[in-house]
């Protein structure tokens, strides 16, 4: 089956830096890949999703990049603010009915 | 904007009794998901279920777990004799599905927090 990894576990920067964190996938079949951040105590989510067709997606300082033939995907905030200090989670799913998530990345924005 | 809702927030069970959690998915969504997140850790898929039957469910989703969609609009998972290790947040989730735009996209619940002591 499907197996995510995840990195880093743990990521700090600088408000205004950016951050990027990168994963990994196993089946070469999996064709859709979202982005998920968890707030303390609240529920994941969805930020961003890509589809294996595209190579690249955008929406305002959130990026995604998707290389199918290294398997592997990253999420990329620039211009870090306060208040994108969470863990995010990548998945990957390549059937309807199941989406694996990897481990999380705790990101924290340092003043 | 329509959300997925779950009862209770938070249970508290001694070890060996019967849990049944509650989920109410989007009322259109076609695909419904339980996923489990102990403490700190990562959101570990349990079971899918889908027309009416478990689609794919996980290692973790031994013959303890059992889910049902018991009328229209609700989805409940049963842990029928609960272990301390069981003790975790339990998302529920839907997707609409069918390729449809947006489709993908997995809308979580607030979660019930199960702790057995």
């Amino acid at each position: 089956g499907e197996n995510v990894e995840q990195h880093p576990s743990t990521l700090s920067v600088q408000e205004g830096d950016s951050a990027v964190i990168k994963c990994t996938y196993s089946d070469s079949a999996s064709n859709y890949f979202p982005w998920y951040k968890q707030e303390l105590g609240k529920r994941p989510q969805l930020i961003i999703d890509i589809r294996s067709n595209v190579g690249e997606k955008k929406d305002q300082r959130i990026a995604v990049t998707l290389n199918k033939t290294a398997k592997h995907f990253s999420l990329h905030i620039t211009e870090t603010q306060p208040e994108d200090s969470a863990v995010y989670f990548c998945a990957a799913s390549n059937r309807d009915d199941k989406i694996i998530f990897g481990k999380g990345t705790r990101l924290h924005i340092l003043p | 904007e329509p959300e997925v809702t779950q009862t209770p927030s938070h249970q508290v069970t001694q070890m060996g009794q019967e849990v049944i959690l509650r989920c109410v998915p989007i009322s259109n969504h076609l695909y419904f998901y339980w996923y489990r997140q102990i403490l700190g850790q990562k959101v570990e898929f349990l079971v899918s279920f889908y027309n009416n039957e478990i689609s794919e469910k996980s290692e973790i989703f031994d013959d303890q777990f059992s889910v049902e969609r018991p009328d229209g609009s609700n989805f409940t998972l049963k842990i029928r004799s609960t272990k301390l290790e069981d003790s975790a947040m339990y998302f529920c989730a839907s997707r609409l599905g069918q390729g449809k735009t947006g489709a993908n996209v997995l809308t979580f619940g607030a979660g019930s927090r199960l702790t057995v002591l």
